[in-house]
């Protein structure tokens, strides 16, 4: 069966330092691949997105993430990142395109000031 | 940038009763979607529409739950005699051909 993991529940990192998420998943082929966050009480908000291609995708507020497919990863980064950037962030998958997202349970992002 | 819209945003209903949750999608998307999140668990896929019909569903849409565009605009998902085990948080999304999902900003609904 398909799955998503994310293996932290938290990261608490220093505004101004560097971030990186992980995202493992399990599937037989690539699947389409993307970072949502979600700040408290708020909807989800796509970050990027990787159908194929280019294996580094860039996407909004300064984010990229890069597939790996011998490491079925695609782990999420950011250089620097500010304090609004605390919130939660889903790593999901789906088959193919128009199909179910599936979900990795989350990893809670703490910034220190 | 096109959004979709949710309403209500927080809903309260007595057990047993019938909600309506509603969305108005992209307007030139075709794919439409609901997904729910139960505080503090993951979210879990409910149902996919397209071409005025289901497309998917998992296991968790059962008789209780229904889903209709009743018009060229609305997505609707209806819950019939609500449990306290619905209270989630449910999104909507719509997408193009070929992925690239949009959420709307979700619908708390509390069962008491």
């Amino acid at each position: 069966a398909q799955s998503v993991t994310q293996p932290d529940i938290h990261i608490t990192v220093s505004e101004g330092a560097s971030l990186e998420l992980r995202c493992n998943y399990s599937y037989g082929a690539t699947p389409y691949l993307f970072w949502y966050v979600q700040s408290p009480g708020q909807g989800l908000q796509l970050l990027l997105k990787y159908f194929s291609g280019d294996t580094l995708v860039q996407g909004i507020k300064g984010f990229e993430a890069e597939f790996k497919r011998s490491q079925s990863s695609f782990n999420l980064r950011k250089p620097s990142v500010h304090w609004s950037d605390a919130a939660e962030y889903f790593c999901a998958v789906a088959p193919g395109g128009n199909y179910q997202l599936i979900w990795g349970a989350g990893t809670k992002l703490i910034i220190k000031p | 940038e096109p959004e979709v819209t949710q309403t209500p945003s927080h809903q309260v209903t007595q057990m047993g009763q019938e909600v309506i949750l509603r969305c108005v999608p992209i307007s030139n998307h075709l794919y439409f979607y609901w997904y729910r999140q139960i505080l503090g668990q993951k979210v879990e896929f409910l149902v996919s529409f397209y071409n005025n019909e289901i497309s998917e569903k998992s296991e968790i849409f059962d008789d209780q739950f229904s889903v209709e565009r009743p018009d060229g605009s609305n997505f609707t998902l209806k819950i019939r005699s609500t449990k306290l085990e619905d209270s989630a948080m449910y999104f909507c999304a719509s997408s193009m051909t070929g992925g690239g999902y949009t959420f709307g900003s979700g619908t708390r609904l509390t069962v008491v």
